[in-house]
C-alpha cells in the first residue's frame, strides 16, 4: 500500500545543533516532494520544493536532499534555533506532476535553548 | 499582499445540520484546493479547483460534501448533513496557475460536529 512516514512524531535538539528529519515513502513515483511547517493553529507554511532531478536544495539554513532510489528525503536545519521548533511536513505528488499532494503525518521539533 | 483567508475559524454544530465553510484564494491564484486533518491523522487532500472548474475531486469523502468556486474567486465547502466523522480542521491553499507547485494555505476552519 501506498505511504508516507516521517522518522519521529517528536524531535527534541539543542539549540545551535543541525536537526535532520526523515520523509520516507513506499509505492510513489513522485515527480517532487515539498517540506512545509506548520505551528500551532495555523495553517502549513511552504518551506522548500525538490524536483525528481535534483539531489539537494538550499535555502539559508534549510537544505534538502531527494534520493528516489532509496524513496527518502531528509530535510537538515542548521544552527537550530528556538524559533525553529514547529512541526515540519513533507508532501508529494501522487500523481507525477499532477498537484494534487499527499501529506505525511508530520515531525513535531523542539529546539531546546 | 493578503494571504489565504477562511471563514468562520470555528464552527461548533450538531449532528445532522449544515455547516458552510468558506475560502478567499490570494488574488490572482488560479487554483484552490481544499484539505482536511481529522484528529491524530495528516491532512487529506479533498479537491482542487482551476478557476471556476474542479480539476481533481477524488478526495471528497462522500456526496454530503459539496464544493463551489464562483466565478473563479472565493470557495464554499458545504457539509449537508455534517456527521460526528466530519470533525476536523479543513484547509485551503492556493497557487499561482499551470505548474504553479508552492501553495500558500490559510489558517484553517476547526469543525467540530457534536
Amino acid at each position: 500500500s501506498q505511504k508516507i512516514e516521517q522518522n519521529s512524531e517528536a524531535l527534541n535538539i539543542q539549540e545551535g545543533k543541525t536537526a535532520t528529519l526523515t520523509c520516507n515513502y513506499t509505492n510513489y513515483s513522485p515527480a517532487y516532494l515539498q517540506w512545509y511547517r506548520q505551528d500551532p493553529g495555523r495553517g502549513p507554511v511552504f518551506l522548500l520544493l525538490i524536483r525528481e532531478n535534483e539531489k539537494e536544495k538550499r535555502k539559508e539554513r534549510l537544505k534538502v536532499t531527494f534520493d528516489t532510489t532509496l524513496k527518502q528525503s531528509l530535510f537538515h536545519i542548521t544552527a537550530s534555533q528556538p524559533a525553529d521548533s514547529a512541526t515540519y511536513l513533507c508532501a508529494l505528488d501522487p500523481l507525477p506532476y499532477g498537484q494534487n499532494f499527499v501529506f505525511g503525518p508530520g515531525t513535531r521539533l523542539s529546539v531546546l535553548p | 499582499e493578503a494571504g489565504v483567508t477562511q471563514f468562520p475559524s470555528h464552527s461548533v454544530i450538531e449532528k445532522g445540520q449544515t455547516v458552510t465553510l468558506r475560502c478567499d484564494p490570494i488574488s490572482g491564484h488560479d487554483n484552490l484546493y481544499w484539505y482536511r486533518r481529522v484528529m491524530g491523522k495528516e491532512i487529506k487532500f479533498l479537491l482542487h479547483f482551476v478557476k471556476e472548474s474542479k480539476q481533481d475531486e477524488s478526495g471528497m469523502p462522500n456526496n454530503r460534501f459539496l464544493a463551489e468556486r464562483t466565478g473563479g474567486t472565493y470557495s464554499t465547502l458545504k457539509v449537508q448533513p455534517a456527521e460526528l466523522e466530519d470533525s476536523g480542521v479543513y484547509f485551503c491553499a492556493s497557487s499561482q496557475g499551470v505548474g504553479s507547485y508552492e501553495q500558500y494555505f490559510g489558517p484553517g476552519t476547526r469543525l467540530t460536529v457534536t
